[in-house]
């Protein structure tokens, strides 16, 4: 059973815009949520987390939102470059080990 | 200087072969895992273990085997190997709280033919 999903396989944006990436979950017990990129034949790198006790944090360009009434949480890239175009993935944890995955969105950011 | 390293990077073998993927992390972390990335893309996991010490362990036929030598390594041993254990095989590991996240190793494409 998939707890954590990503409904939008892929995404294509101009450069310079907003990429807004989506992933909703099922299990209300996760508490904290984070977002990986990915790059072919490379390993998932971490990009940025969330506190299930914070809706929002901000690095850079990336801002991650959290809304646990609708188990949601959004990644937010503004502005969209060409180097973003990757896979990206979110992920969830219940007590600090493993983490549920879904199953990616690739961004494609167009010039 | 890579922080996590798997070897091999691809590894193509016949059916009922054994065969082994080892893992380092160079970062002093505590805990390692095993994930696997499946033909539909989902990344989910094995088995987790810190200091050495087996702590999660998913349903995993028994043919796959972890092994710990030390907090800095974690390998895993597949026996008899099948078609359907073809896949992306991601070495990981994570230190106190999840700030930063897991390091992920670059993965061993495993084909069985």
């Amino acid at each position: 059973d998939q707890q954590v999903k990503q409904n939008s396989p892929s995404l294509s944006v101009q450069e310079g815009r907003i990429s807004i990436l989506n992933c909703d979950y099922t299990n209300s017990m996760f508490d904290y949520f984070l977002w990986y990129k990915k790059y072919p034949a490379e390993g998932p790198t971490f990009l940025i987390s969330i506190s299930s006790i914070k809706d929002k944090n901000e690095d850079g360009r990336f801002t991650v939102f959290l809304n646990k009434s609708a188990k949601h949480l959004s990644l937010h890239i503004v502005p969209s470059q060409p180097g973003d175009s990757a896979v990206y993935f979110c992920a969830a944890s219940l007590g600090g080990y493993a983490l549920n995955f879904g199953k990616g969105t690739s961004l494609l950011v167009t010039p | 200087d890579t922080a996590v390293s798997q070897t091999p990077k691809y590894l193509v073998t016949q059916m009922g072969n054994d065969k082994s993927i080892k893992c380092e992390q160079n970062l002093g972390h505590d805990t390692m895992y095993w994930y696997k990335q499946d033909s539909k893309k989902f990344l989910k996991i094995m088995f987790s273990y810190n200091n050495k010490e087996l702590i999660i362990n998913e349903t995993v036929p028994n043919r796959f085997s972890p092994k710990s030598p030390d907090k800095a390594h974690l390998n895993l041993h597949i026996n008899s190997l099948e078609l359907g254990d073809s896949a992306v095989y991601f070495c990981a590991s994570s230190g106190d709280g999840f700030n930063y996240g897991y390091t992920f190793g670059s993965g061993t494409r495993l084909t069985v033919v």
